[in-house]
């Protein structure tokens, strides 16, 4: 059981340059969220799914689109990368089933970085 | 989800109580205070969560007031290892889908 696993961890692009982090969870969560947090900031949520084949945008959705053709699988995707988006990305996944108690599974976070 | 409003930054002396304050004056009956805290650049860890009634873990304490506009979570000896951004939300607990907005947090600074 590897919990929320996120890939790369680190990457560098150029501007412009597309790019796609995904988000894989074996614990078949059925909500799954993907962050950023800038530096001493808070985290911000881009875009969620609240089941495969279903997507909506979050705070900041905007050059980015998702993903999540299967229940385990979250991707987020940069089309047209730019310095702005440099940042950590986190994902994160919630149990399904019964009341929300405040439990969160996070990844360990993807740092990009865009020249 | 109610908006939450929270000072940015706060400092707590070491084994001293961490009293830190969260506004949500728009928080709606059915909806629950959530507080969660980030350690360096890990993810965020649940620490606690009410809906009226004041609680306690072997984490912390959380404080509503009888209007429920505000919250305060309470660190009752804190130490260097809590130092960290904490995050207070709100949210209907039997909506599990949907937003779940983190906002600025506030960065709590424990000093020896």
């Amino acid at each position: 059981n590897a919990g929320v696993t996120q890939t790369p961890k680190f990457r560098v692009l150029k501007t412009g340059q597309s790019m796609t982090l995904l988000c894989a969870q074996d614990m078949n969560h059925e909500y799954m969220y993907w962050y950023r947090q800038d530096p001493g900031m808070g985290l911000r949520l881009i875009h969620y799914s609240v089941g495969e084949g279903t997507t909506a945008k979050g705070e900041v959705p905007d050059g980015y689109n998702v993903s999540r053709l299967k229940k385990q699988n979250f991707l987020l995707g940069l089309e047209s990368a730019a310095p702005s988006q440099t940042s950590v990305y986190f994902c994160a996944s919630i149990p399904d089933g019964g009341p929300f108690t405040g439990e969160l599974f996070f990844g360990e976070g993807s740092r990009l970085t865009v020249l | 989800d109610a908006k939450t409003t929270q000072p940015p930054s706060m400092d707590c002396a070491e084994g001293r109580a961490a009293n830190l304050p969260c506004n949500h004056s728009t928080i709606s009956g059915n909806e629950y205070v959530y507080w969660y805290r980030q350690i360096h650049s890990q993810g965020p860890q649940y620490i606690i969560h009410g809906l009226k009634n004041n609680e306690t873990n072997e984490m912390a304490s959380l404080i509503i007031t009888e209007d429920r506009k505000s919250s305060t979570l309470i660190l009752p000896h804190a130490t260097l290892r809590d130092t960290a951004v904490y995050y207070c939300i709100v949210r209907v607990a039997n909506r599990k889908g949907g937003k779940l907005i983190f906002g600025q947090g506030t960065e709590l600074s424990v000093k020896p």
